[in-house]
């Protein structure tokens, strides 16, 4: 199984700051990669998929890179509704895992 | 506009069984793979199952294999998961997520997600 390592697991920053999530894979996936946001209590919501494609109705705030074994996640000027968690998942191969997650929060 | 709804989730014992239940609506669902996701109190996501869109292809996490079984109806426009020998672990709240893999795209993404269904299994 393919393993998904998300760096950091808990980031707190101010609104107005750019974070960086980081999210490395355990083997290739090449850009089978997608990124979703969580707030407490709603189901998941897709952000960014193919790696780095930002899906339709995202902000372009957010924006997603990477190939191969390591991916990020950047939001360039943080907004107060994204403060949640947020995880990748891999789409290379089944069992289809997700990282940890990391949560972001309001410094 | 996409839905699916959940349902069939609530306390069972252990060793018990439930039949998890997604109503999909606003898309043609026999052309879309589905999958279930879960993710127990406090935890991260954890996925659990794929159905591919005719029914032909399954696939299951390791910690559900030969306990859990998916299953899908065109003509109901729905998905299923029966879940037996349940057991503490299992606790969570399932999931069922629509899977899209548009020929623009170099990758497949769950697209649309239900709210959820809460599965307790305690004595």
């Amino acid at each position: 199984d393919i393993q998904l390592t998300q760096s950091p697991s808990f980031l707190s920053a101010s609104v107005g700051d750019g974070v960086t999530i980081t999210c490395r894979a355990s083997q290739g996936i090449s850009t089978y990669l997608a990124w979703y946001q969580q707030k407490p209590g709603k189901a998941p919501k897709l952000l960014v998929f193919a790696a780095s494609t930002l899906q339709s109705g995202v902000p372009s705030r957010f924006s997603g890179s990477g190939s191969g074994t390591e991916f990020t996640l950047t939001i360039s000027s943080l907004q107060p509704e994204d403060f949640a968690t947020y995880y990748c998942q891999q789409l290379d191969s089944y069992p289809r895992t997700f990282g940890q997650g990391t949560k972001l929060e309001i410094k | 506009e996409v839905q699916l709804v959940e349902s069939g989730g609530g306390l069972v014992q252990p060793g018990g069984s439930l039949r998890l239940s997604c109503a999909a609506s606003g898309f043609t669902f026999s052309n879309f793979e589905m999958n279930w996701v879960r993710q127990a109190p406090g935890r991260g996501l954890e996925w659990i199952s794929s159905i591919s869109s005719t029914g032909s292809t399954i696939y299951y996490v390791d910690s559900v294999k030969g306990r859990f079984t998916i299953s899908r109806d065109t003509a109901k426009n729905s998905l299923y998961l029966q879940m037996n020998s349940l057991r503490a672990e299992d606790t969570a709240l399932y999931y069922c997520a629509r899977v899209d893999d548009p020929p623009y795209s170099s990758s497949s993404f769950l697209d649309y997600w239900g709210q959820g269904t809460l599965v307790t299994v305690s004595s």
